[in-house]
C-alpha cells in the first residue's frame, strides 16, 4: 500500500540552528500538508500546499517557517532559527483532492528535539 | 468554528469486552469526521470517515462510528477488544470550506488489558 514517508524519524538541533524535514507524499496525491503534535498536546495544522503554492496555513506556520517542493516528489518544511518551543513531531501528510471528506494520509512523523 | 472534544482520556478495558470512545464536535457546516489511531512509534492511520453518507460507517479491523446529528457525536465503537487494538484514538473534523485544516481531538488512549 502507498505511503507517505518522512526522513529524518528524530532529530536532535541546537537553538537557533535551520532544521530541514523531508517527506516523500504518495506519488498521485496532490495535496501536500504538515502538522505538528507537541508533546501532550493536540495535533495542529501547520500549511497546507497545492499547486507550488501555499493553499492555506495556521497561526503557528510564521515567517520561522517555509514549505517547498524541490522536485517531483518531495516536499520539505524548514525551520528557521528553531526554538526550544519548537520541539514536537511533525507529520507530513498527502491527499489525493482537498481535504474536505477527502483521506488525508499521513506519514510516522519527524520528532524534532531542540535543545 | 470547528472543535471536537474526546469526552475521556484513558479507556481501559478487557479483551474480548466491547470498545467505546466518545466523540462531540462543533461544527458551523455539515462536518466531515473521521477517526484516526496511532500506535506507539507509528504514524497516524484512517480508520474510517463520515462524509454525508450512511450515518453508521464500517472501518478497519471491526471498528464502527455513528453521526448522530442531532447529539453532535460521532462515538467509535468496537464489539470485542483485541490486545492490539491498544492504541491512541484521534477524533477529527474538517469543515467543507476548509483545504486541509483538520481540527484533532486530544485523543484517547485506549488499553487492553488479557
Amino acid at each position: 500500500e502507498p505511503e507517505v514517508t518522512q526522513t529524518p524519524s528524530h532529530q536532535v538541533t541546537q537553538m537557533g540552528q535551520e532544521v530541514i524535514l523531508r517527506c516523500v507524499p504518495i506519488s498521485n496525491h496532490l495535496y501536500f500538508y504538515w502538522y505538528r503534535q507537541i508533546l501532550g498536546q493536540k495535533v495542529e495544522f501547520l500549511v497546507s500546499f497545492y499547486n507550488n503554492e501555499i493553499s492555506e496555513k495556521s497561526e503557528i506556520f510564521d515567517d520561522q517557517f517555509s514549505v517547498e517542493r524541490p522536485d517531483g516528489s518531495n516536499f520539505t518544511l524548514k525551520i528557521r532559527s528553531t526554538k526550544l518551543e519548537d520541539s514536537a513531531m511533525y507529520f507530513c501528510a498527502s491527499s489525493e483532492d482537498r481535504a474536505s471528506g477527502n483521506t488525508i494520509y499521513f506519514g510516522e512523523g519527524s520528532w524534532l528535539t531542540v535543545v | 468554528a470547528q472543535s471536537v472534544t474526546q469526552l475521556d482520556s484513558h479507556v481501559s478495558v478487557s479483551e474480548g469486552t466491547p470498545v467505546l470512545l466518545r466523540c462531540n464536535y462543533s461544527s458551523s457546516y455539515s462536518p466531515s469526521l473521521f477517526w484516526y489511531v496511532q500506535h506507539p512509534n507509528k504514524g497516524l492511520q484512517l480508520l474510517l470517515k463520515y462524509t454525508s453518507a450512511a450515518t453508521l460507517v464500517k472501518g478497519i479491523n471491526g471498528f464502527e462510528a455513528e453521526f448522530k446529528k442531532s447529539e453532535t457525536s460521532f462515538h467509535l465503537t468496537k464489539p470485542s477488544a483485541h490486545m492490539s487494538d491498544a492504541a491512541e484514538y484521534f477524533c477529527v473534523v474538517s469543515d467543507r470550506g476548509s483545504q486541509g485544516n483538520l481540527i484533532f481531538g486530544k485523543g484517547t488512549k485506549l488499553s487492553v488489558k488479557p
